[in-house]
């Protein structure tokens, strides 16, 4: 079974870090781009980071341009977000998607972060 | 990276026709035919509808299309049923590496 399942969500104070994972499984991971999504509560979807099969290309959001880095390890069919300097408005439920350019055809079920003092 | 524009809201009666329209710029939706567009019901994670402006996935009703003219990309949903009652979301590639989606239209099956 195609799957995605994410961890490392919490609570964490303003200023704080935190590191989101995606552990892929049912296919080939190092074969597909890989995205982090987000969505806080009530609100809409919001693209935040992509990063190619190779890691050649990283794409990050304006908005956590400087404070979020993304980045995979093939071997453990992993894939990573580095939260640093997080702020209130960086809550939400933080999804990982496989796809590139035009497609995020699997999604995992999301791992959720509050910034909160 | 400015959000597409959808309509907040769009609703109709089962059995009829619905379109939600997504306009971008000449940058994203206008540019590249990476247009796609996610299905998400309340509490689960958003689930892809169309593909690259018109493409449907394997075991996506065939109900559902999506078009684009110019820098405005349209989804219809034909014969609505009550479980098509969700939020629907579209996506553009933008020039610059990104992807960019729009603000979300809760559609209401009346």
């Amino acid at each position: 079974e195609v799957q995605l399942v994410e961890s490392g969500g919490g609570l964490v104070k303003p200023g704080g870090s935190l590191r989101l994972s995606c552990e892929a499984s049912g296919f080939v991971f190092n074969s597909h781009s890989m995205n982090w999504v987000r969505q806080a509560p009530g609100k809409g979807l919001e693209w935040v980071s992509s990063i190619s099969s190779s890691s050649s290309a990283i794409y990050s959001a304006d908005s956590v341009k400087g404070r979020f880095t993304i980045s995979r390890d093939n071997a453990k069919n992993s894939l990573y977000l580095q939260m640093n300097s997080l702020r209130v408005e960086d809550t939400a439920l933080y999804y990982c998607a496989r796809g590139s350019m035009g497609t995020l055809d699997i999604w995992g079920q999301g791992t959720m972060v509050t910034v909160s003092s | 990276q400015s959000a597409l524009t959808q309509p907040a809201s769009v609703s109709g009666s089962p059995g009829q026709s619905i379109t939600i329209s997504c306009t971008g710029t000449s940058s994203d939706v206008g540019y590249y035919n990476y247009v796609s567009w996610y299905q998400q019901h309340p509490g689960k994670a958003p689930k892809l509808m169309i593909y690259e402006v018109s493409n449907r996935p394997s075991g996506v009703s065939n109900r559902f299309s999506g078009s684009k003219s110019g820098n405005t990309a349209s989804l219809t949903i034909s014969g609505l049923q009550a479980e098509d009652e969700a939020d629907y979301y579209c996506n553009s590639f933008a020039t610059n590496g990104a992807r960019v989606f729009g603000g979300g239209t809760k559609l209401t099956v009346l």
